[in-house]
């Protein structure tokens, strides 16, 4: 495998269940990221984690539970999620020892998440 | 804080034909500024970027150039491709920030 892999790509539930998102980078960056991408919106930054440490978390609800074991896995807790959640969540990798982004991002595919 | 403005879409071209999409940023300092491209049902990729003002990063046959007095990064290609339909996002970072996104814009090139 090379690159950022996400996994599952696709992934319905309901809003009483609890699932997780899965993400590896095999770039050996040390900076991945989570980012919620819905239709007709902008790309929204949710969590940011450098060297396993989390340095951005931007006003995400707590349904939303980031983890981050080391600096090539990153994972996507779900829990009582809303249909409005429902979203393309991207996840990415950047070699970034500031711990901000000032290199470029290398992106996974994306888990399309559905809600009912 | 910094953000990224860029053309609304969706734009549909011909094939062969030129390509101009536009972006304009709001930043502090000197931001590095970056195209990706998102082609359907993937994964956004890293298309060019530039570091510095009159910069122009280039790849695919794409060209921006980083124009300060602006303040803008406009994407363009010569001859557009089937191939290159895709959702285009302009995006910038000042080095202490995360990237910055615009919309996007969608682009449609038909045969």
């Amino acid at each position: 495998e090379t690159g950022v892999t996400q996994t599952p790509r696709h992934l319905v539930m309901g809003m009483t269940n609890k699932k997780s998102l899965k993400c590896e980078q095999h770039l050996g960056h040390n900076a991945m990221y989570w980012y919620k991408q819905s239709a007709k919106k902008p790309l929204e930054l949710m969590f940011v984690y450098n060297f396993k440490e989390q340095t951005e978390n931007n006003s995400v609800p707590s349904r939303f539970s980031p983890e981050c074991p080391n600096s090539s896995h990153l994972f996507l807790h779900l829990h009582t999620l809303q249909p409005e959640d429902s979203a393309l969540y991207l996840c990415a990798s950047s070699q970034d020892p500031s711990g901000r982004s000032s290199y470029e991002q290398y992106f996974g595919p994306g888990t399309r998440l559905t809600v009912t | 804080g910094d953000s990224v403005t860029q053309m609304e879409g969706p734009v549909t071209l011909s094939e062969e034909a030129f390509l101009t999409i536009n972006c304009t940023y709001t930043a502090t300092g000197y931001p590095s500024l970056f195209w990706y491209v998102q082609y359907p049902g993937e994964g956004l990729q890293l298309l060019l970027k530039a570091t510095k003002a009159d910069d122009k990063g280039s790849n695919k046959g794409f060209e921006a150039t980083y124009r300060k007095e602006t303040t803008s990064f406009h994407l363009e290609k010569g001859s557009v491709q089937v191939s290159d339909s895709a959702v285009y996002f302009c995006a910038l970072t000042s080095g202490n920030t995360p990237l910055v996104f615009g919309k996007g814009t969608r682009l449609s090139v038909i045969a």
